[in-house]
C-alpha cells in the first residue's frame, strides 16, 4: 500500500488561510488523493479528493504537486470548528482498503 | 437522517466477556468498512465487504474478532472473550463506487467500547 507522510500537529489562527502537507513519494499512476478531517468525537469526514489536477470544493483546495509525489490541503479561512484531525490517504482504481495513517493534528487559535 | 448509524454508542464490558457491535449502512451502499480507532491513534482496518463478494478480513487482529453482514446491509461485529486492549472506539463506514478509487466513505460515529 502506499504511504503517506504528515506532520503530526499544525497550528493556525483564526481567519487566516491553513496548507497542510502530505508527502506520497511512492504514489503511483492510478493512485487518488483524498483527504479527510475528524472532529473530536466524531468519525472522520470526506473533505476533498483529486488525481492530478488541483481541486476546489465548498470546503477546501487540494494543489496537487505536478510530480503527484505530494500535495497540500488548503483552508483559505480557518475557524475555530476546522480544528481537527486531517488525514491524507491513497486509493487505486480497483482497489478499496483505504488506509489511514496517524493524520495532522490541527489546533485553531482564536 | 439517512447517515451510517451504529450501536450502542457506548458498551461497558468485563474482561472475558462477548460483545456485538452493529452498524446499519446507506441505504443502497454496497460497500462496509469496520475500522478500530485507539486512543490518540489513527484509524486500524479490520475487514472489506463488497456486496456478495467474500469480506477481505486480513485486518482483523485475532480469531476472538468476526463480523457479519446479513442481506448486503447490517453488519454486526463481535469480539469473543474480551481483552482490555480491545478498548478502543470501533468505526462503521459505507461506500458505493469504491472500486472507481474515487468513492466517498461515509462513516458513522463510532461504539465506543470499555473492556475492564
Amino acid at each position: 500500500d502506499a504511504k503517506t507522510t504528515q506532520p503530526n500537529s499544525m497550528e493556525s489562527n483564526e481567519e487566516e488561510p491553513v496548507h497542510l502537507p502530505c508527502n506520497h513519494s511512492t504514489i503511483s499512476g492510478t493512485d487518488y488523493i483524498h483527504w479527510y478531517r475528524q472532529l473530536p468525537s466524531q468519525g472522520p469526514e470526506y473533505v476533498i479528493h483529486g488525481l492530478t489536477s488541483n481541486v476546489n470544493n465548498r470546503m477546501a483546495s487540494l494543489a496537487i504537486a505536478e510530480d503527484r509525489k505530494s500535495s497540500t490541503l488548503i483552508l483559505h479561512r480557518a475557524t475555530l470548528r476546522d480544528a481537527a484531525v486531517y488525514y491524507c490517504i491513497l486509493s487505486a482504481s480497483g482497489t478499496y482498503k483505504y488506509i489511514f495513517g496517524t493524520g495532522t493534528r490541527l489546533k485553531v487559535l482564536a | 437522517g439517512a447517515g451510517v448509524s451504529q450501536s450502542p454508542s457506548n458498551k461497558v464490558t468485563e474482561k472475558g466477556k462477548d460483545v456485538e457491535l452493529r452498524c446499519d449502512p446507506i441505504s443502497g451502499h454496497t460497500a462496509l468498512y469496520w475500522y478500530r480507532q485507539s486512543l490518540g491513534q489513527g484509524l486500524e482496518f479490520l475487514i472489506y465487504f463488497q456486496g456478495n463478494s467474500a469480506p477481505d478480513k486480513s485486518g482483523l487482529p485475532s480469531d476472538r474478532f468476526s463480523a457479519e453482514r446479513t442481506g448486503g446491509s447490517v453488519s454486526t461485529l463481535t469480539i469473543q472473550r474480551t481483552q482490555q486492549e480491545d478498548s478502543a472506539v470501533y468505526l462503521c463506514a459505507s461506500s458505493s463506487g469504491i472500486l472507481t478509487g474515487t468513492g466517498e466513505l461515509f462513516f458513522g460515529e463510532g461504539s465506543r467500547l470499555t473492556v475492564l
